[in-house]
This record gives structure tokens, sequence and C-alpha cells, in this order.
């Protein structure tokens, strides 16, 4: 069975840093592609950011470039998204998706709320 | 960016009968490879998103065949025939052909 479990999220003043791991089990994570996707509270989805399957290849939403970077070890079968400099308009549910044919499976998704 | 623009918002629907959402595009979603990237999303209430079609009409697995997805270009549909009760929630439609890749601002399926 496919699983994504997110993890690292809470709240965070503004301006401060907060790491978000996805643990993937049930395929082989190395041959797929991965994202990060976000939802604001009672909004609907924006993608965040993608990674290739090796990670040699990055891309990401213009509101994060800079501030976010997705990243991914193979070895742990995990992806992460650093978020540094966060925002207040950064608070979102942040679900991490494995992307073969679409995004194929989705995990359960985790609050980040920036606030002071 | 382009932009997704989905009709209606909200839709009532009787069980059993025909529902269809259209989304229209600023820009054709046709690749240069020729693979159109478009696709469908169900997020129930209070879960997370699943895929329902890939590529313009693709279902992916487990996905009834009651859920069809059509068009080209810059202009595409998804029809739910017969809605079931476990039909209901958000359903968004998304681009993964230009970058950024984007989602429409989705459609509200209540029963009724």
């Amino acid at each position: 069975e496919v699983q994504l479990v997110e993890s690292g999220g809470g709240l965070v003043q503004p301006g401060r840093s907060m790491k978000l791991s996805c643990a993937a089990s049930g395929f082989t994570f190395n041959n797929y592609d991965m994202a990060w996707v976000c939802q604001a509270p009672k909004k609907g989805l924006e993608w965040v950011a993608t990674i290739s399957y090796d990670g040699s290849s990055t891309y990401y939403r213009d509101s994060v470039k800079g501030r976010f970077t997705i990243s991914r070890d193979n070895a742990k079968s995990t992806l992460y998204l650093q978020m540094d400099s966060l925002r207040s308009e950064d608070t979102a549910t942040y679900y991490c998706a494995s992307k073969y044919y679409g995004y194929d499976y989705w995990g359960q998704g985790v609050m980040v709320t920036v606030s002071s | 960016d382009v932009v997704l623009t989905q009709t209606p918002v909200s839709l009532s629907v009787t069980l059993g009968d025909q529902a269809s959402i259209s989304c229209r595009s600023s820009q054709s979603l046709e690749y240069s490879d020729g693979y159109t990237y478009l696709e469908w999303y169900l997020q129930k209430p209070g879960q997370s998103p699943q895929l329902l079609i890939y590529e313009v009409s693709n279902r992916f697995s487990g996905v009834p065949d009651r859920f069809i997805g059509s068009g080209s270009g810059t202009d595409f549909t998804l029809k739910i025939s017969r809605v079931e009760p476990e039909d209901l929630g958000v359903y968004y439609c998304f681009q993964a052909t230009h970058d950024p890749l984007t989602f429409g601002s989705g459609t509200k399926l209540e029963i009724k």
C-alpha cells in the first residue's frame, strides 16, 4: 500500500524557518518525481514545487523561489521542503504528492501556521 | 501564468443524474510532445485530493467509468454520469503543461 506521511508542521513566527518531511513507502520512491502542493484555509489548491526522481531538477512557483527548497533523500525514501523567511501568506496545509500519471498519491497533509 | 477558469463554481445534483464541469484555459495546454497535461482531482470533505483523470481523458486506476474527461486545446470538460453520494466534494482541474503549474479554483458538487 502506498503511503505518504508528512511531518514537521506547526506554528512559526514570520521570518523564521521550518522544514517539512514526507516519508514514502509502498512504492519505488526513486522512480517518481515528487511535489508539494499547498492549500490555504478554506481556499483552493496551489502547486508549490516539484523535484525530479533523481533530485537533479527542481521547479518552484514564483512566490516561493529563493525562500523554499525542495529536496529528497532516495536512500531514506523521504521528501523535504525547507521553508525560510516565512510569511503569513504561507499559512496553509502542505501536501506531498508522488507524480507518475498525475499526482497519483497524496499524503494526509501537514498544517503550517505563520503568525506572531 | 496559465489561468484555468472552472464553471460552475458550485453544482447541486440529484443522485443518479449527470454533472458536468467546464475548465477553460487561458492558453493551449498541448505540450510540444503532443500530449495535453490536463488533470482532474476530487477533494472529498476532510480528505486529501485524489487523482481522477490525467492527460484529458485517461481514468486513473480504480476510478469508475462514470467519470469521463474530454476536450482539447483550451476547453475541457469532466462529466460524471449517474452521480453517487461518494462523488460529493470539490473538483479541481490542473495543468502541468506550462510553468508554473496551476489549478483551477474548484467546483463544489453537492447532492440535492
